[in-house]
């Protein structure tokens, strides 16, 4: 009940292509989604998150949407560019808890 | 700095060795975590501190792992009887309070051999 499923393992995407990363959670406690990007040899880097009350957020190329019925949730990745090739990891938690759990992980490479 | 700061970045013990790994939070940062990243997979909670309390260690693998924060800042993760299964990244976190936002250091790469 504490896992977060995500997937694919990896992708592989041309310059200017839109990339899609998807994750679902069976804890229907789970109120906070953030997303990280992380590059090799450096911590994870918050990219952008969401709350169950919208199904949608927007930052610049990077588009949260969330399916609240479905338990899923996905980034889109707009105009991919080679330089966000990294992995990216979901995660869910409970507001006013501290407990992130991850996703696997999805080793995105966006070929020039 | 701006940023978590860990030390050392690469740590390499003989099997049976205690290691001591060090993370420094963001300056006023109440919250410290603590997660084991293994090769190509996510990072997995180990502990959390809330100023200088340890609020929870569930996820520690073993009594051979120890976590301290005693004056409520910089922190240190301490494995004793190094394993070669403990061989992993171990990232520290911290944010203002709670789970959001978290900000990761660059992690410390152990290995055992």
């Amino acid at each position: 009940q504490q896992q977060v499923k995500q997937s694919p393992q990896s992708l592989i995407v041309q310059k200017g292509g839109i990339s899609i990363i998807n994750c679902a959670y069976e804890n229907t406690a789970f109120d906070y989604f953030p997303w990280y990007q992380q590059f090799p040899g450096k911590g994870p880097a918050l990219l952008i998150a969401i709350r169950p009350d919208v199904s949608e957020k927007k930052e610049g190329r990077f588009t949260i949407s969330f399916n609240k019925s479905a338990k899923q949730f996905s980034l889109h990745i707009m105009d991919s560019q080679p330089g966000d090739s990294a992995t990216y990891f979901c995660a869910a938690g409970k507001d006013g808890s501290y407990k992130l759990i991850f996703g696997s992980g999805t080793r995105l490479l966006v070929r020039p | 700095g701006a940023g978590v700061s860990q030390s050392p970045r690469y740590k390499v013990a003989k099997r049976g060795q205690d290691v001591a790994l060090r993370c420094d939070p963001i300056s006023g940062h109440v919250s410290l975590f603590w997660y084991q990243q293994a090769l190509g997979q996510g990072p997995e909670f180990l502990t959390y501190f809330q100023n200088e309390a340890q609020l929870d260690k569930s996820g520690l693998p073993s009594d051979r792992f120890f976590a301290e924060r005693p004056e409520g800042s910089v922190s240190t993760l301490k494995i004793q009887r190094t394993q070669q299964e403990d061989s992993a990244v171990y990232l520290c976190a911290s944010s203002l309070q709670g789970i959001q936002p978290q900000h990761f250091g660059d992690g410390t790469r152990l290995s055992i051999l």
